[in-house]
């Protein structure tokens, strides 16, 4: 049963234009959420969370959106850098508890 | 700070073998988790450790799987026998305490089961 999902294995975009991925979970109870970045042959790292007390959390150029009544979270990019290629998986977990993974959305950013 | 430590980075082994991974984690993280990774998924919990102790373990196969983390530093996790569908990554990761949201992740052993 897959409480993350996220539809889009892949998504390409342009050097210095937005990128936007997407998260959608099942499981109300959820309150917290995070967004991890994998490169290859690496383990993921973390990158930006939000708590459900929230709708929005910015880092510099990483902004994550939480719509707790479309149980739909996003993350955006602005503005987009080679560098931000990788994978990006994101997580939700129920009080501090277990983390349960969403399938990952490849992103390349083209120069 | 030295970063969560992982090894072997590969491994090849026959079905109905046996194999180990080790893992050490970020020093002072007394949370410890072990995750499988299979390929096109997201890493999937097997089991989180809080110093010694076991805190989540439902998703371990227990009749094959088995993990320890002695003195509440360094784990291993073993498989034994192996089959086909153990062929994963598995990631190590630690935080500084339960609950503790960040995890570090180790990079990972790749397993493939022939």
């Amino acid at each position: 049963d897959q409480q993350v999902k996220q539809n889009s294995p892949s998504l390409s975009v342009q050097e210095g234009r937005i990128s936007i991925l997407n998260c959608d979970y099942t499981n109300s109870m959820f309150d917290y959420f995070l967004w991890y970045k994998k490169y290859p042959a690496e383990g993921p790292t973390f990158l930006i969370s939000i708590s459900s007390i929230k709708d929005k959390n910015e880092d510099g150029r990483f902004t994550v959106f939480l719509n707790k009544s479309a149980k739909h979270l996003s993350l955006h990019i602005v503005p987009s850098q080679p560098g931000d290629s990788a994978v990006y998986f994101c997580a939700a977990s129920a009080g501090g508890n277990q983390f349960y993974f969403g399938t990952g959305t490849s992103l390349t950013v083209i120069p | 700070e030295a970063g969560v430590a992982q090894s072997p980075r590969y491994k090849i082994i026959e079905k109905r073998q046996s194999v180990a991974f080790w893992c050490n984690p970020i020093s002072g993280h007394a949370t410890l988790y072990w995750y499988q990774q299979i390929l096109g998924q997201g890493p999937k919990l097997l089991i989180q450790f809080q110093n010694n102790g076991v805190v989540d373990d439902s998703q371990l196969p227990k009749d094959r799987f088995s993990a320890e983390r002695l003195k509440g530093v360094d784990s291993t996790l073993k498989i034994q026998p192996a089959k086909l569908e153990d062929s994963a990554v598995y990631l190590c990761a630690s935080s500084l305490e339960a609950g503790g949201y960040e995890q570090y992740f180790g990079p990972g052993t790749r397993l493939t089961v022939t």
